[in-house]
């Protein structure tokens, strides 16, 4: 079937302007999460959603951070005016109910110029 | 979540068995030993899991010592696709509610050569 999906594949865009990202989960999945990944790096924690539950955002680096999810389904990550430091891969991963078995999207490089 | 301990780097011949180990002597009982991979400018994918038993799916094998102390992913045919970077963890099994995220350490970088 289906796997994760994101849109777009690559963003760049320049300092200060908004971006929003995409994440279609594998359908019936009720837990999505958003991770970060510098260059090099590991996984960096963003927010997880979990089916009608109030979201985790424990993870967002800072108010220009924000992410919805209508019902179980397609989520959004939305950075606020952007800085350099926020270029990275973001990547989004579901599973069924939260389990730790995930299946991550192809993820989004955002390069901020 | 215990500590896992894994070889920086390890190259295996194509068509061969890759046998990537894990130490986790710190593992509890209800902790299960999951294995993903990150290929190179892709999103880490799941390969495996297990609690004490070994297990095999169409991807791997997974080998679980008696005493839990460590494991072994085996790749039984090595491409050159399998070349990426294996994560081995250990966490406990779902818990409902709380957030789930995965932490990955440094792996180990699998490279099958031709």
């Amino acid at each position: 079937g289906a796997g994760v999906s994101q849109s777009p594949s690559n963003k760049v865009t320049e300092k200060g302007k908004d971006v929003e990202l995409r994440c279609d989960p594998i359908s019936g999945h009720t837990a999505l999460y958003w991770y970060r990944q510098r260059l090099g790096q590991g996984l960096e924690f963003l927010i997880y959603f979990q089916g009608n539950s109030a979201p985790d955002k424990s993870g967002l680096p800072s108010d220009r951070f924000s992410a919805e999810r209508t019902g179980e389904s397609v989520s959004t990550l939305t950075i606020q005016r952007t800085q350099q430091e926020d270029s990275a891969v973001y990547l989004c991963a579901s599973s069924l109910r939260g389990e730790n078995e995930q299946f991550f999207g192809p993820g989004t490089r955002l390069t901020v110029l | 979540d215990a500590k896992t301990t894994q070889p920086t780097s390890m190259d295996c011949a194509e068509g061969r068995a890759a046998n990537l180990p894990c130490n986790h002597s710190t593992i509890s009982g209800n902790e299960y030993v999951y294995w993903y991979r990150q290929i190179h400018s892709q999103g880490p994918q799941y390969i495996i899991h297990g609690l004490k038993n070994n297990e095999t799916n169409e991807m791997a094998s997974l080998i679980i010592t008696e005493d839990r102390k460590s494991s072994t992913l085996i790749l039984p045919h090595a491409t050159l696709r399998d070349t990426a970077v294996y994560y081995c963890i250990v966490r406990v099994g779902m818990s409902s509610g709380s957030a789930r995220q995965l932490t990955f350490g440094s792996g180990t970088q699998l490279t099958v050569l031709p």
